[in-house]
This record gives structure tokens, sequence and C-alpha cells, in this order.
């Protein structure tokens, strides 16, 4: 069974601050992806990687990085936070084969005050 | 980029009515439309998927139909019970590309 986990599921913090968000699974997936969800824009994607120290952008990158040095984890860098980033934070991945699956993590509700 | 609307963004129904939800995509390339589920606080979960080589499919209660010529592909939920209430998203890929092009959802809400 497919798990996807991410490092918190509720994190409060202040503006200007460096945000760190983890995600880690277990079934050596080769692609990993960052998502935020905002209520009436579904799930926009921010970053995704295809392999290890690999990365591409997605649809809404600014403001963002990620690494990723292990192929288990990936984390989401937020480096200096602001209110507009205030948001649900969802982790998922799938396999290399084609139009695969992408399995969910728990996500991440970040308040950014 | 491939763009995903989604139809409606709520919809209401009682229980065991049925229930459609209906999302249109731009790329004529993309080949693979799963539908995924969300309850209240949990993760999304894939619940039910196409490819563009098939016109439907069924499992149990729920069902996908695919239209390639108008682009547009709809998820059918019959004899809906509460625990059908959810956020439901559709989405659509090309198979070259592994990332997944979202709707916006819908809240499907089920009264007793």
């Amino acid at each position: 069974d497919v798990k996807v986990t991410q490092s918190s599921r509720y994190l409060v913090k202040r503006t200007g601050e460096k945000v760190f968000l983890e995600c880690v699974q277990d079934m050596d997936h080769e692609n990993m992806f960052w998502y935020r969800q905002d209520p009436g824009l579904g799930l926009r994607l921010i970053y995704f990687s295809y392999d290890v120290k690999m990365k591409e952008k997605g649809d809404i990158p600014e403001g963002y990085s990620v690494s990723r040095e292990k192929k288990e984890r990936f984390s989401l860098i937020l480096e200096s936070a602001s209110t507009n980033q205030t948001s649900m934070y969802l982790c998922a991945s799938s396999s290399n084969k084609i139009t695969d699956t992408q399995y969910f993590g728990p996500g991440t509700r970040l308040t950014v005050l | 980029g491939e763009n995903v609307e989604q139809h409606p963004s709520t919809l209401s129904v009682q229980e065991g009515d049925s229930a459609v939800i209906k999302c249109t995509y731009s790329d004529s390339a993309s080949n693979y439309f799963p539908w995924y589920k969300q309850e209240l606080g949990k993760r999304p979960q894939l619940i039910i998927d196409i490819r563009s080589n098939v016109g439907e499919k069924k499992d149990q209660r729920i069902a996908v139909t695919l239209n390639k010529t108008a682009k547009h592909f709809s998820l059918h939920i019959t004899e809906t019970q509460p625990e059908d209430s959810a956020v439901y998203f559709c989405a659509a890929s090309w198979s070259n590309d592994y990332k997944l092009s979202f709707g916006a959802g819908t809240t499907v809400t089920v009264r007793a």
C-alpha cells in the first residue's frame, strides 16, 4: 500500500520566515509533485521532480523552490513566506509508468501571519 | 498547457438520485483522465480513471464517459449515498507527460 507522508498537518509561520515542507513516499516512486489547494481553484502544480536532483517548474512556481536529494523525499521551500502563501499544500508521487496514478499525502495547512 | 474546466462547482442531490459532473479539456493530445474524491479533511484519492482508447468505464455505482471529439468527460454517480458527499476533481494528462492538470473541483452534497 502506497504511503505518502508530510512533515506537518498544520503550520503557522510569520511573514518573512523561511518555511520547509517535507514529503516522503515509501513506494520507490520516481515522480513527486507539490500542489497548493485553494477553494474554487482546485489543485495547482507548484513544482515537480522526475528524478533525484531534478526539478521542473509547474504552473505557479513563484515564491517557491524545491529540493530532492533522495528519491523518497521532496521538500518545498518558501524562502520568505508571505500572507498570500497561506494555503493547503499537498504532496503526491507516482511511478514512472506512463499515466500512472498519483498518490497524495494528507496535506499541510500553512497559515502565514 | 492543458486547461481543464469542471462544472458545476457545487451539486446538491437527494439520497438515491444520480449526480453528474462534467469536465472539458483543451489539449487534444490528452489521453488519460482520472477522477479524484476528497472527503472533508482527507487527501484526494483516485476513484476511477479512463484512457482515450475507451469511451466508458464503470465501477459499481460510478462511471466515467469520454467524448474525445468534443473533448469532454463526465463522472456519473448513481444511487447516491451520504458517503458520496465530498469534493470531486477531474484531471487530464498527456501520455508523455506525468503531470496532471486538475479541474477546480465539484462539492457534492447528498441530502438524506
